[in-house]
């Protein structure tokens, strides 16, 4: 099986510009939920992607958008950059079922600084 | 929602001796708890899941508890290894639903020392 990939794996960017990330979910995984983990912390949860409709929110702005393709795949866009967006961002995708608690299977993340 | 406690400061042990990582949860008593690995620019690897109704958990030379009374979950690495050196997190549901995704500690850097 193959597994989670992310792109681009760095990226720099200049506030107030856009970027949009790219991940591909674990053969096998409905589910695709997104982090951002800044340096020195744990994973932060930004949302979560169940048959391509957002079912779960942590606490960012709207300005950080994603869309769940039918083969799984997802996209993480972040509108007007600011500095603090600078940080690790983490796809991760699981088999969501009756049993609460489906391990996540990351991706390396996608590096992202904002200047 | 939940808070997630761990010591984030290194933690250093000899090779060949246990090493015992604390995780404090401070909000409602979660449905279960996880761990996971994490190196150095790479996502985090899980290693293993309790439930809050399991006391302990056994997966080769890991092993987790969980203490309900003690809002506490304890992850011991026996016979440690040098390759055992990395940052180990953990996680729980945000919410008792679990569509608000996980809710992460910092992690604890383990550094075990030949």
């Amino acid at each position: 099986e193959t597994g989670v990939t992310q792109s681009p794996t760095h990226l720099i960017k200049t506030r107030g510009q856009q970027v949009t990330l790219r991940c591909s979910s674990q053969s096998g995984h409905n589910t695709v939920s997104w982090y951002q983990q800044a340096l020195g912390q744990g994973p932060q949860f930004i949302f979560q992607y169940y048959r391509e409709e957002e079912n779960g929110r942590g606490n960012f702005p709207p300005r950080f958008s994603g869309l769940q393709f039918p083969n799984y795949s997802s996209e993480l866009n972040v509108n007007a950059l600011e500095l603090d967006d600078s940080a690790l961002y983490l796809c991760a995708s699981s088999f969501r079922d009756r049993v609460s608690g489906s391990p996540l299977h990351f991706g390396n993340g996608t590096r992202l600084t904002v200047t | 929602s939940q808070k997630i406690e761990q010591n984030s400061e290194a933690l250093n042990i000899q090779e060949g001796k246990t090493a015992t990582l604390t995780c404090n949860y401070t909000n409602y008593s979660p449905a279960y708890l996880q761990w996971y690995r994490q190196d150095p620019g790479r996502g985090p690897v899980f290693l293993l899941l309790i439930r809050e109704n399991e006391k302990e958990k056994r997966k080769e030379r890991l092993k987790v508890t969980f203490d309900t009374t003690l809002k506490q979950s304890l992850f011991h690495i026996t016979a440690s290894q040098p390759a055992d050196s990395a940052t180990y997190l953990c996680a729980t549901a945000s919410s008792g639903g679990g569509a608000d995704g996980l809710t992460f500690g910092k992690g604890t850097h383990l550094i075990i020392q030949p």
